[in-house]
């Protein structure tokens, strides 16, 4: 079975500067075709999940271009170039392929 | 704007079944550009993935899950439902139906909260 790893568990942030969190695969998640099957959420307090960034790198429509994804394989990033306020709560990374899997989530907080 | 709405009873006694049923609105479920999901978050706890249906009737469950677990699909109603048997307190949580296309990514439910408790 394919295990998400995310890191850090926790990331206390002050508004306006960057963040970043990491999510490591234990297969690859990159298909034939080219694509990385690897999206990340944000699941906000009492709200469901919100999809961020889909296929390792692509903002979901209405997503602030102050986030972004990438990497490929095995190893992928979600960044924040400046935290705003409303960016806390909980990011996941998911695999999309076949059976999803997710990683264990990251706590963002305005410290 | 596509809907998705989970109903079904919000307190379950161990060791019965926990049935819920996903309505679709403004969407199909017999499209082949999507797979019909459950996902759950047991309290203060991360997301689990329980199983998919597509719109042939194939399901894919979570090994560790497949045993208890029954997904159904109902063209005629535009609905999914799932059944999960002899449920423990560790069943406790909010349950997600959710629509996922493997490349644009999942679309959720607002969830509702199950409780298992006697």
């Amino acid at each position: 079975d394919i295990v998400l790893t995310q890191s850090p568990l926790s990331l206390p942030v002050t508004p306006g500067e960057p963040a970043s969190i990491s999510c490591r695969s234990s297969q690859s998640l990159l298909h034939s075709n080219g694509n990385n099957y690897l999206h990340w959420y944000l699941q906000k307090p009492g709200q469901s999940p919100q999809l961020l960034i889909y296929l390792g790198s692509n903002r979901a429509p209405g997503v602030p271009d102050r986030f972004s994804g990438s990497g490929s394989g095995t190893d992928f990033t979600l960044k924040i170039s400046r935290v705003e306020p409303e960016d806390v709560g909980v990011y996941y990374c998911m695999r999309s392929l076949q059976a999803p899997t997710f990683g264990g989530g990251t706590k963002v907080e305005i410290k | 704007q596509l809907q998705v709405q989970e109903s079904g009873p919000r307190l379950v006694k161990p060791s019965e079944t926990l049935s819920l049923t996903c309505t679709v609105s403004s969407g199909s479920v017999s499209s082949a550009d999507y797979y019909w999901d459950w996902i759950r978050q047991p309290p203060g706890r991360g997301l689990e993935w329980i199983g998919s249906i597509y719109y042939s009737g194939i399901t894919y469950y979570n090994p560790s899950l497949n045993s208890r677990v029954t997904i159904a699909v109902d063209t005629s109603k535009n609905q999914f439902s799932l059944n999960l048997r002899s449920v423990t307190a560790a069943d406790t949580g909010v349950y997600y139906c959710a629509r996922r296309n493997t490349v644009r990514g999942v679309y959720w439910g607002q969830g509702t909260l199950v409780t298992v408790s006697s």
